[in-house]
């Protein structure tokens, strides 16, 4: 069965360091996205990524973020200037029709910020 | 604003015997709703959805979940329960407002169960 995956697992990094956090989902899936969850809080929605441009983000995805689909099987997130706060599991997840209902998560990265 | 509430941290329940796992949901219009699991590291898996139609919605691994406009619900159920279904369950909303498939999730309750 596909899956999406995501590399890597675990990234530590210092404060104010750029981090790329890579995703390969569905080969046939269109559409993409990203959500974090913080150690102990919800999983919220980051951004939504479309026909190579952001179709939708939250406010949480701000300008020190960023979103790319660099060739025909990655999707990355970069963080430009790393905070504390941005600690969290960050999970890719993709869909082959915009009105498909069924979103396939990646086992996520957790990313540390020391 | 919208939202969704998963109102337990953690179901206990014993082998064989039903389980519910709540949720709520605070959103305009006519939502979508998902059920999601994910098992220790591991990603979100799928596991039932309600679009429109009949209430009671069947999924995967014996789930079903049942939803209720009234009182805003839609409770994921299993009629008897399996030591390997102890997971942590994400309830999820995606808004009916046209826009591109976002999810809003719940907490998230840890299912246990017991031999």
């Amino acid at each position: 069965e596909p899956e999406v995956t995501q590399t890597p697992s675990h990234q530590v990094t210092q404060m104010g360091q750029e981090v790329i956090l890579r995703c390969v989902p569905i080969s046939n899936h269109l559409y993409f996205y990203w959500y974090r969850q913080i150690l102990g809080q919800k999983v919220e929605f980051l951004v939504s990524f479309y026909n190579n441009e952001i179709s939708e983000k939250s406010e949480i995805f701000d300008d020190q973020f960023s979103v790319e689909r660099p060739d025909g099987s990655n999707f990355t997130l970069k963080i430009r200037s790393t905070k504390l706060e941005d600690s969290a599991m960050y999970f890719c997840a993709s869909s082959d029709l915009r009105d498909s209902h069924e979103q396939y998560f990646g086992p996520g990265t957790r990313l540390t910020v020391t | 604003a919208q939202s969704v509430a998963q109102p337990e941290d953690q179901v206990n329940v014993a082998e064989g015997n039903p389980l519910t796992v709540k949720c709520t949901y605070s959103v305009s219009g006519n939502p979508y709703l998902f059920w999601y699991v994910q098992y220790p590291n591991r990603g979100l898996q799928f596991l039932l959805k309600y679009i429109t139609g009949d209430n009671l919605v069947k999924g995967s691994y014996g789930f079903e979940a049942e939803f209720n406009k009234s009182q805003t619900s839609f409770h994921l159920k299993k009629p008897s329960a399996l030591v390997s279904d102890s997971a942590l369950y994400f309830c999820a909303v995606r808004p009916f407002s046209g826009g591109y498939n976002k999810l809003i999730f719940g907490a998230g309750t840890r299912l246990a169960v017991h031999p």
